[in-house]
């Protein structure tokens, strides 16, 4: 069964510049979460989906950032004008069910650096 | 707000001892769920093992197990055997219960370096 799978796997961009990560959870799996990991600390929960439906997007900075996950599969996060407090890590992760049981897979992660 | 935090920055071993990783938590729920995650140096991120609130008996998978210690908002991992492979960072998250999201709140991490 394959895992989580991301891309581009690295990026590099300047100050203001755009982009986006795409995401293509395991199989079935209902719900996707996106997370950012800066250097040197643990991951950060943006945002994530059951199906197609944001349920939490709390942590997500609109004024830069959005996400989607039109179809319920794969998902894309986009990141509109680039600063350099973006520099981290960007993980997916899927899992079965949203709920306390369910385990996370993550996938291996776009590692973003802002010139 | 739920916090998790992880005193130890690196530790370093020798291969075939035993190691404890620190983790304290905070949370105003009275039911929550503990996990260990590892993450290689390719990026990958690896669930290792979960802890319960509800169950007192410690969790155990392979070489790794957990020290819960609920009344001092503790949970230890601990690493018998440990093998060259083991050298990555460690990550020590929770999920409240009230929710049922699956959020994940991570500590900040321990690198773990096993020497020959």
């Amino acid at each position: 069964e394959a895992g989580v799978t991301q891309s581009p796997r690295y990026a590099v961009l300047q100050e203001g510049q755009a982009v986006s990560f795409w995401c293509d959870p395991i199989s079935g799996h209902d719900t996707l979460y996106w997370y950012q990991q800066p250097r040197d600390q643990g991951p950060q929960l943006l945002v994530y989906f059951r199906d197609e439906a944001v349920i939490d997007n709390s942590q997500l900075p609109s004024d830069r950032f959005s996400a989607v996950r039109p179809k319920g599969t794969n998902s894309t996060l986009k990141i509109q004008s680039a600063k350099q407090g973006d520099t981290a890590t960007y993980l997916c992760a899927s899992s079965s069910g949203g709920g306390n049981y369910a385990e996370q897979f993550f996938g291996p992660g776009t590692r973003l650096t802002v010139l | 707000a739920q916090k998790v935090t992880q005193t130890q920055t690196s530790i370093s071993v020798v291969e075939k001892t035993t190691v404890t990783m620190d983790c304290v938590y905070e949370t105003r729920d009275s039911s929550y769920f503990l996990f260990w995650y590892k993450q290689t140096a390719s990026g990958e991120i690896v669930f290792l093992i979960r802890q319960d609130s509800y169950k007192k008996e410690n969790a155990t998978v392979g070489h790794y197990s957990l020290n819960f210690q609920k009344p001092k908002s503790s949970i230890g991992l601990i690493i018998t055997a440990t093998q060259i492979e083991d050298s990555a960072v460690y990550f020590c998250a929770m999920r409240e219960d009230n929710t049922n999201t699956g959020k994940l709140t991570f500590g900040d991490g321990t690198v773990l370096t096993v020497k020959p």
